[in-house]
C-alpha cells in the first residue's frame, strides 16, 4: 500500500490565485481529514469527511473547500489564496468510526502564497 | 470534547527515559487516548493508543491513570532519533477526535 499520498510536495502561489491540493488514499478509510500546520505551531483541522459524499468544518474552514466523491481521494480546494494560508498542509485519513483507529499522515505540501 | 494539555516542551538526554506527560480531563469513557509523533519536516506518526490499562509496543509504554483523566508516554531509554513533537489526542467521534493540541516539543542532549 502507498498508504496516504500528498500532491504536490511545494508549491508557490500569489495571491488571489486558486488551486487544489491532492490527497489519496489506497487503505479503504471512511474518515479522511485534512490539517494545516503554521511555522511552530501545533496541527489544526480544517475539513473532514465521515465518508464519500459527506463532508463537515473543523477548526479553521474559512477560505478552503472540500468534496469527497470517492472513498479514495479527498481534494482541498483555496479558492482565492492568500498570505495567511501559507503553511504546511496535511491530509489524514482513518478507517471506521471507533475511537479505536488511529490516523495514518500524509507527508504534506509546503504552500507559500506570495 | 476531549481537549488535551501536555506542556510546550521538555529536555532530556540520551539514553536516558522521558516521561511526557498529557491531561485529557474531560475525556470520555470511550474514547482511547492516541500519542502522535511528528519528526521534522515529516507528517505525523502514530506511535500508541490504550483506553484503560497500560500499553507497551516496539516504539514506547503508555501508562494510564486510573481515572483516565491523564497519561503518560514512556520512551525507555531517548535517542537522538527520538527528537520530536510528541501530540497526545482523546480519540472521540467527529471533529472532536480528530483534533490536536500544540504538542510536547522533546529535545534530546547527547
Amino acid at each position: 500500500n502507498a498508504g496516504v499520498t500528498q500532491t504536490p510536495k511545494f508549491q508557490v502561489l500569489k495571491t488571489g490565485q486558486s488551486m487544489t491540493l491532492q490527497c489519496a488514499q489506497d487503505m479503504n478509510h471512511e474518515y479522511m481529514s485534512w490539517y494545516r500546520q503554521d511555522p511552530g505551531m501545533g496541527l489544526r483541522l480544517i475539513h473532514y469527511s465521515v465518508g464519500a459524499g459527506i463532508t463537515d468544518q473543523g477548526e479553521v474552514p474559512n477560505g478552503y473547500n472540500v468534496s469527497r466523491s470517492t472513498t479514495e481521494d479527498f481534494p482541498l480546494r483555496l479558492l482565492s489564496a492568500a498570505p495567511s494560508q501559507t503553511s504546511v498542509y496535511f491530509c489524514a485519513s482513518r478507517t471506521g468510526q471507533g475511537s479505536y483507529n488511529e490516523q495514518f499522515f500524509g507527508p504534506g505540501t509546503r504552500l507559500t502564497v506570495l | 470534547d476531549a481537549k488535551t494539555t501536555q506542556p510546550n516542551s521538555m529536555e532530556s538526554n540520551e539514553e536516558e527515559p522521558v516521561h511526557l506527560p498529557c491531561n485529557h480531563s474531560t475525556i470520555s469513557g470511550t474514547d482511547y487516548i492516541h500519542w502522535y509523533r511528528q519528526l521534522p519536516s515529516q507528517g505525523p506518526e502514530y506511535v500508541i493508543h490504550g483506553l484503560t490499562s497500560n500499553v507497551n509496543n516496539r516504539m514506547a509504554s503508555l501508562a494510564i491513570a486510573e481515572d483516565r483523566k491523564s497519561s503518560t508516554l514512556i520512551l525507555h531509554r531517548a535517542t537522538l532519533r527520538d527528537a520530536a513533537v510528541y501530540y497526545c489526542n482523546g480519540m472521540g467521534g467527529g471533529a472532536d477526535g480528530l483534533t490536536f493540541g500544540k504538542g510536547t516539543h522533546l529535545i534530546i542532549q547527547p
